[in-house]
């Protein structure tokens, strides 16, 4: 079946720093792929949803200049978490749509990276 | 808006016993529905799928889950309950935008 990956799998960094999280298709070309953040034991959250060449579209109360998009590439999708600050710790999922001609339009999520700020 | 509700954040059964975990949908056109597990540290690992075809779905490991339009309801249920699925459960609708919306989740313990 299609894999999405996701790097880091954790990553440790200072309060003010930026961290970028790549979210990759690995046997499909997926033009849009989501974010989603889940804070410990709640549930998944939808930040925004990136689509390949143009500009991502963000979820009500998502900060867009603090979470930057980027979908250059059919297969390729980063986050990068601007100035973070130990509230942005958190675990992040990426999910890629498959909707090539031979699939049935299905979501794949990546294993997640887990973000700490200190 | 499309939404889903979980009942019970959290399910204990023993092993061997039936595991009934609850979702209940809201939707204003014919729903996608799906159900996810998730083990700890881990991303999403899709159980089934409910895409207007049978009212029953068959998933993997044993779990199915059944597409009930007057109950507005798709509960996941497995007749035997393993160790091993000890886990996390979301139970999710997707939009008309493609969109996943996730419901909060259900923690499933299952007691040797």
């Amino acid at each position: 079946g299609a894999v999405v990956s996701q790097h880091p799998s954790r990553v440790i960094c200072k309060s003010g720093t930026s961290v970028k999280i790549e979210c990759r298709s690995l046997d499909f070309q997926a033009t849009t792929m989501f974010w989603y953040r889940q804070f410990p034991k709640q549930s998944l959250m939808l930040m925004a949803t990136s689509n390949e060449g143009s500009k991502a579209t963000y979820e009500q109360g998502v900060e867009k200049d603090k979470f930057l998009i980027n979908h250059a590439s059919l297969t390729l999708s980063t986050l990068t978490v601007t100035s973070a600050h130990p509230e942005d710790s958190s675990f992040y999922i990426c999910s890629a749509r498959d909707f090539g001609v031979s699939s049935t339009d299905t979501q794949y999520f990546g294993p997640g990276t887990r973000l700490t700020v200190l | 808006a499309q939404s889903v509700t979980q009942l019970g954040s959290h399910v204990s059964v023993s092993e061997g016993a039936l595991v009934l975990l609850r979702c209940n949908y809201s939707s204003s056109v014919p729903p996608y529905l799906f159900w996810y597990v998730q083990y700890p540290n881990q991303g999403l690992q899709l159980l089934l799928k409910y895409t207007s075809a049978a009212t029953l779905v068959k998933g993997i490991n044993g779990f199915e889950a059944e597409f009930k339009k007057s109950e507005t309801s798709f509960h996941l249920t497995k007749p035997s309950a393993h160790m091993s699925d000890a886990a996390e459960y979301f139970c999710a609708v997707r939009t008309g935008g493609f969109k996943t919306i996730f419901g909060a989740g259900t923690r499933l313990f299952v007691k040797a």
